[in-house]
Order: structure tokens, then C-alpha cells, then sequence
């Protein structure tokens, strides 16, 4: 079936701008992770939805990052008066929910700010 | 918080030899942890997970090993071939009831030479 799905794969633009990715979970999946990875480096976790639970925010660098589900299932991550340092790949992940439910990632946005 | 060290970070063997990557964390109470296999311009992909309650799981030429008193679990694959070359990430969960809990090691770029 359809896996994780991001949009768009590839983003360039000029320091402060805004920016909208774009997250389709697997389809039945309730949770939905945003996670940030620099170059070579490992993931680090942003922010996390469970069904109509409150988001978990604890994971966001900055009060410029902002993230929304809408109707439980599509994602998209928001980052305002964008900065160089935010240039990384941004990876969606879903998964059931429950306990120890694995998640499945998408392919990530390569975010490059000028 | 959980926190997971992974080693090594860079790793080279030739086709046919057995590769091993290790990690430990730091929570106890973490029960569940899965490895990720990323390609290049991939998102990460679970390869095998293991739960607290077993010490061994193993898939083909992938298997897993956990030590919960040391506090440490290894991936051991097995008959490398190059197309194993690819970043491998470890996860553990910490003792929080949300998947928002998962901890990613720094990761480890296999290389197998044919």
C-alpha cells in the first residue's frame, strides 16, 4: 500500500521567507511525527500528533516552527522568517497507535535556505 | 530523558563479511527498539525491532541482540553485500506511555567494498 508521503521533495528559498511542508500519513495511521535531520547527522524529534490528543511541541527549536493536522490526517509543518540554519531534510513518520507501534517514514523535504 | 549512543559511526568491511553495530541508552525502563536502514535521498526504513522481552530476534542475514543489564543492543548483519551500504539508525524508547518517546542514535554509515 501507499507509504508515507512528503511534498515537496525539494525546497529553495531566500532567507526569510516562510515555508510549508506538506505530510500524508499512512492511511488508518493516528500518529504522526515531525522530525529534523542536518547533514550526517542523526533525527531530531520536533513534534508529535496522536489522534485528537494536544500535540506534543516539546521538540520545536523555535516559536517559528509551527505545525497542524487537519482532520486527523494530513500534516504540514510551517517555519516563518526562514534562517540558514534551518537547512536540513524534515521527515514525516506515522504509525499506529498503541504500544511500541513502529513508525514508517517518508522520504523527507530537503529544505535549502539562500 | 532517554539518550542512545551509537558505534561506530563510520564502518567499512568487504562483500561476504559480517558487519556489527552497537548501541547503549541510558533508561532502564526503555522497552523497545527498532534499527532504521537510510539510503541516500531516503527516508529511514525499519529493518527489525526488538522488545524488551527477548534477547535475540533474527531475519535473514539481519539479526538483534539485547543485553538489558549492560544496557546495550547490537545489529549483526551477516554475509554483507554492497547493497547493505546505507546509514543505519538505532531507536530506543524511553519509559513514557507516547511513541514521542523514541531516541534515535547518531548513526552509522556502512560501506561494504565488493
Amino acid at each position: 500500500g501507499a507509504g508515507v508521503s512528503q511534498s515537496p521533495s525539494n525546497k529553495v528559498t531566500e532567507k526569510g521567507k516562510d515555508v510549508e511542508l506538506r505530510c500524508d500519513p499512512i492511511s488508518g495511521h493516528t500518529a504522526l511525527y515531525w522530525y529534523r535531520q542536518s547533514l550526517g547527522q542523526g533525527l531530531e524529534f520536533l513534534i508529535y500528533f496522536q489522534g485528537n490528543s494536544a500535540p506534543d511541541k516539546s521538540g520545536l527549536p523555535s516559536d517559528r516552527f509551527s505545525a497542524e493536522r487537519t482532520g486527523g490526517s494530513v500534516s504540514t509543518l510551517t517555519i516563518q522568517r526562514t534562517q540558514q540554519e534551518d537547512s536540513a531534510v524534515y521527515l514525516c513518520a506515522s504509525s499506529l497507535a498503541g504500544y511500541n507501534q513502529p513508525q514508517h517514514f517518508g522520504d523527507g523535504t530537503r529544505l535549502s535556505i539562500l | 530523558g532517554e539518550n542512545v549512543e551509537q558505534h561506530p559511526s563510520t564502518l567499512s568491511v568487504q562483500e561476504g563479511d559480517s558487519a556489527v553495530i552497537k548501541c547503549t541508552y541510558s533508561d532502564s525502563a526503555s522497552n523497545y527498539f527498532p534499527w532504521y536502514k537510510q539510503e541516500l535521498g531516503k527516508g529511514p526504513q525499519l529493518i527489525i525491532d526488538i522488545r524488551s522481552n527477548v534477547g535475540e530476534k533474527k531475519d535473514q542475514r539481519i539479526a538483534v541482540t539485547l543485553n538489558k543489564t549492560a544496557k546495550h543492543f547490537s545489529l549483526h548483519i551477516t554475509e554483507t553485500q554492497p547493497e547493505d551500504s546505507a546509514v543505519y539508525f538505532c531507536a530506543a524508547r524511553g519509559k513514557g506511555y507516547n511513541n514521542n518517546d523514541m531516541r534515535f542514535g547518531a548513526g552509522t554509515r556502512l560501506t561494504v567494498k565488493p
